[in-house]
């Protein structure tokens, strides 16, 4: 597509219930990156794939974040067991490659909040 | 802890000024990025200055780097309300598998019209 897609743009959700955030990259890019932005604050990375694989996942706070990539494109983040400090904006980033210093192109993001 | 530290944490300045960001890191970097964001919403890469370069200009945009002191600044010349945003420098740093984006708190620009 044109640009990053993500979806939904917003999500409210229980304090305890699972979540799935979608990311559909630019077409062809083959890097793919989770971030997270709470209020006020810098992004802070999540995990990074290249292709489906996730050589870097050193960013998920904890083990009910986890992400996959199918296909070497879309990519889901699922947060289980929704926790209020998990409410922030999800984004996703992707870029051309690795292999050269590239600039990562963002989508719009999903608000989530968890009451 | 954060590699990317900005300052101000926030600047008001009136349209037609020039706004200058800083920003510090700690280690080293292969280039670093700055990044735009309004609303809290998807960034906005601007411009990307590589380690072996001392400044770089887009527009109304310059930045600086000085590996010495381990920071940069983002200069936008005569501003207008339009540039009220978040900025945010990130350093990139080479992974085995690749680059990393490490992103600081960001400054809050505001300019008054």
């Amino acid at each position: 597509g044109a640009g990053v897609s993500q979806s939904p743009s917003n999500k409210v959700t229980e304090k305890g219930k699972d979540v799935e955030l979608r990311c559909d990259p630019i077409s062809g890019h083959t890097a793919l990156y989770w971030y997270r932005q709470s209020l006020g604050q810098g992004l802070e990375f999540l995990i990074y794939f290249q292709g489906n694989s996730a050589p870097d996942k050193s960013g998920l706070p904890s083990d009910r974040f986890s992400a996959e990539r199918t296909g070497g494109s879309v990519s889901t983040l699922t947060i289980q067991r929704t926790q209020q400090e998990d409410s922030a904006v999800y984004l996703c980033a992707s870029s051309r490659g690795v292999q050269r210093v590239n600039e990562q192109f963002f989508g719009p993001g999903t608000r989530l909040t968890v009451l | 802890s954060q590699q990317g530290e900005e300052d101000p944490q926030a600047l008001s300045i009136q349209e037609g000024e020039n706004a200058t960001m800083n920003c510090s890191y700690k280690t080293s970097i292969n280039n670093l990025q700055w990044y735009r964001q309004n609303s809290g919403r998807g960034l906005v890469h601007l411009i990307l200055i590589r380690s072996n370069e001392r400044e770089k200009h887009s527009g109304r945009l310059r930045v600086t780097l000085d590996t010495s002191k381990k920071s940069s600044s983002l200069l936008i010349t005569a501003s207008r309300a339009a540039d009220t945003a978040s900025y945010f420098c990130a350093t990139v740093l080479l992974m085995e598998y690749g680059n990393k984006l490490v992103f600081g708190a960001g400054t809050i620009l505001r300019v008054k019209s």
